[in-house]
């Protein structure tokens, strides 16, 4: 199984300041047929289902805020918000799709407001 | 407008079973896969394993074979996740969640989830 872990486990980031959560799978997820990464970012707040922000590593969901970009290749990956909002605390999952199953998540990193 | 829509919360005691529902309207049913992802209490999500209708193919997470099957009704849009010999630590809140897209080879991300569905085991 591919294992995914995230860092850090929590940050806490002023308004209007940049966060940035890592992301390493055990294994590469990029697909060479497509040169994709099946590596995907979701949000979730408290009570709530995730929700979906970004896909093949660096594509943005239809309606997420453009502060909101991924990055990486591989095995090695980058969530980052540019400007955090106050509607941003959550707790943010990376997510590998490549080899499955199983699909599998990492832990998980908990973005507060400094 | 795709929208899934999962049953109420149960409370079952140790050693029973659970079936869950996660009824699909606005959308394709039969073609995409369909995941159910559990998180106990303050935990992260963990994948339970997951159905695409159109080939009636299903997949188990490796600690839940023998207690978990899934099942889909493609009559009704609707799928299934059935949990038997209940623990204590299978209290958690359990999501069902559509692919992004048709599979070509490879899993998709999941776009659309259900709202979620607390199941609570206790004696």
């Amino acid at each position: 199984d591919i294992v995914m872990t995230q860092s850090p486990d929590s940050l806490a980031v002023s308004l209007g300041e940049r966060a940035t959560i890592h992301c390493k799978s055990s294994q590469s997820v990029l697909y060479s047929s497509n040169n994709k990464n099946y590596l995907a970012w979701y949000q979730q707040k408290p009570g709530q289902p995730p929700k979906l922000l970004i896909y093949w590593a660096s594509t943005r969901e239809s309606g997420v805020p453009d502060r909101f970009s991924g990055s990486g290749s591989g095995t090695d990956f980058t969530l980052t918000i540019s400007s955090l909002q106050a509607e941003d605390v959550a707790v943010y999952y990376c997510q590998q799709h490549y080899r499955t199953p199983p699909l599998t998540f990492g832990g998980g990193t908990k973005v507060e407001i400094k | 407008q795709v929208q899934l829509v999962q049953s109420g919360a149960e409370v079952r005691k140790p050693g029973s079973s659970v079936k869950v529902s996660c009824k699909v309207s606005g959308g394709s049913f039969s073609s995409y896969a369909f995941n159910w992802v559990r998180q106990a209490p303050g935990q992260g999500l963990e994948w339970m394993g997951g159905i695409i209708p159109i080939f009636d193919t299903t997949n188990y997470a490796q600690k839940l074979q023998g207690r978990v099957t899934i099942t889909a009704d493609e009559s009704t849009s609707t799928a299934y996740m059935e949990l038997s010999n209940l623990r204590s630590e299978d209290t958690a809140v359990y999501y069902c969640a559509r692919e992004k897209r048709s599979r070509d080879l490879l899993a998709e991300a999941l776009e659309y989830w259900g709202q979620g569905t607390l199941v609570t085991v206790s004696s």
